[in-house]
């Protein structure tokens, strides 16, 4: 595609549900990375894919969270028993060249 | 840790002024920094980057100036204009160290006023 999409756009949800989160990289970007922003703050580091190899998942912040890309392209982040500090906006981005970063819009999960 | 620091939450500047927006970090193995821009609701937006072998890179109203002794770089624009209120993020990586993950600072909230 054009651009990076990334779905649902807003997610409500409850404490203790699981959520997941779906992103579609550009065509052909090797790379795909999740961060999250929460209220005030930068943008968080969470997970790195990068081709066929093992993924780089130094920053995930607990074992509630875990991504897959399958096929090399789409990739989904999974949240398991959502708590209220995992109200964030989590954004994807994929890339051709090394550090220059193609965002997505961004999912805004508010967990109630 | 936080390891890439932007220590002003926000900046006002008048129309056509010179903006300057800093960033500090820690680690030494940093070799190449971008800045991105973002605007509410959007991802943020690559605008321009440095490598560490090079002090200065400028692309038309932007030009980001790295000091390497004092861990420290900024991001010039001018002149300024009401399209560059948006927040702005500066990032490092380690690239000679095979790292590809950007590392963020906490962002600066650009407000161009009229």
């Amino acid at each position: 595609g054009a651009g990076v999409s990334q779905s649902p756009s807003n997610k409500v949800t409850e404490k203790g549900k699981d959520v997941e989160l779906r992103c579609d990289p550009i065509s052909g970007h090797t790379a795909l990375y999740w961060y999250r922003q929460s209220l005030g703050q930068g943008l968080e580091f969470l997970i790195y894919f990068q081709g066929n190899s093992a993924p780089d998942k130094s920053g995930l912040p607990s074992d509630r969270f875990s991504a897959e890309r399958t096929g090399g392209s789409v990739s989904t982040l999974t949240i398991q028993r959502t708590q209220q500090e995992d109200s964030a906006v989590y954004l994807c981005a994929s890339s051709l060249m090394a550090n220059v970063l193609t965002f997505g819009a961004g999912s805004r999960l508010t967990v109630l | 840790d936080q390891q890439v620091k932007q220590n002003s939450p926000s900046l006002s500047v008048q129309e056509g002024r010179i903006s300057i927006l800093n960033c500090d970090y820690t680690n030494s193995m940093f070799d190449y920094f971008l800045w991105y821009k973002k605007y509410p609701a959007e991802g943020p937006t690559f605008l321009i980057s440095i490598s560490s072998i090079k002090d200065k890179n400028e692309d038309g109203r932007f030009t980001v100036f790295l000091n390497k002794s004092a861990k420290h770089l900024s991001l010039h624009i001018v002149p300024s204009q009401p399209g560059d209120s948006a927040v702005y993020f500066c990032a490092a990586s380690a690239q000679g160290q095979g790292a590809q993950k950007l590392v963020f600072g906490q962002g600066t909230r650009l407000t161009i006023n009229p």
